[in-house]
């Protein structure tokens, strides 16, 4: 089975430093994997993902995430952090299910925190 | 850009009564699911639904729940019987297609309180 694990439940950073929100995913087959951001209030809104292409995969706001499948990670990143980038963000794998059919498995959400 | 949309974003009713959560998914999109998340725990797969059937359910979704698209447009959850275990986010999403590189659009969901 499918299954996502992101290995912080919070991170804070001070604003213009790097971003580094890490998962770890576990699956029987290539995936595809995804990570999700939610501002408060808002819907879940895609930021990048990794469809078996290229492994350094670049996103909306200047995110971007590095598929390993050495060390099956998926880790998302930012150079320089602002203000706006505070929410809270899922790792998601897709899992195939009969019929060709697929669900999302998410993972436990990163809340993070930008200080100015 | 087209969005999901989802009504209302705030539902409180009392344990037993039913409610019907009402999403609006994007126009072209011909696969639909519901999700939820219980306050603290992960976002949850519910349901899948394509071409007027359920694709696919969770272990979640018991006969308690059941889903519909009455019209060329919106796709409800309905809760028969309220539990206080319902109580929880629930999201609505769609995609173009139902491949497992395919994005799903979200709603911002509707947070379902029952007393």
């Amino acid at each position: 089975a499918q299954s996502v694990t992101q290995l912080d439940s919070h991170v804070s950073v001070s604003e213009g430093t790097p971003v580094l929100l890490r998962c770890n995913y576990s699956s029987s087959y290539s995936p595809s994997l995804f990570w999700y951001v939610q501002h408060p209030n808002k819907g879940l809104q895609l930021l990048l993902k990794y469809t078996s292409a290229a492994t350094l995969v670049k996103g909306i706001n200047g995110f971007e995430a590095e598929f390993k499948k050495s060390e099956t990670s998926f880790h998302l990143t930012k150079p320089s952090a602002h203000m706006s980038d505070a929410a809270e963000y899922f790792c998601v794998v897709s899992d195939r299910i009969s019929g060709g059919y697929n669900k999302l498995i998410f993972g436990a959400g990163t809340r993070l925190a930008v200080h100015p | 850009e087209p969005e999901v949309t989802q009504t209302p974003s705030h539902q409180v009713t009392q344990m037993g009564q039913e409610v019907i959560l009402r999403c609006v998914p994007i126009s072209n999109h011909l696969y639909f699911y519901w999700y939820r998340q219980i306050l603290g725990q992960k976002v949850e797969f519910l349901v899948s639904f394509y071409n007027n059937e359920i694709s696919e359910k969770s272990e979640i979704f018991d006969d308690q729940f059941s889903v519909e698209r009455p019209d060329g447009s919106n796709f409800t959850l309905k809760i028969r019987s309220t539990k206080l275990e319902d109580s929880a986010m629930y999201f609505c999403a769609s995609s173009e297609s139902s491949g497992g590189w395919e994005t799903q659009y979200f709603g911002p969901g509707t947070r379902l309180l029952v007393l």
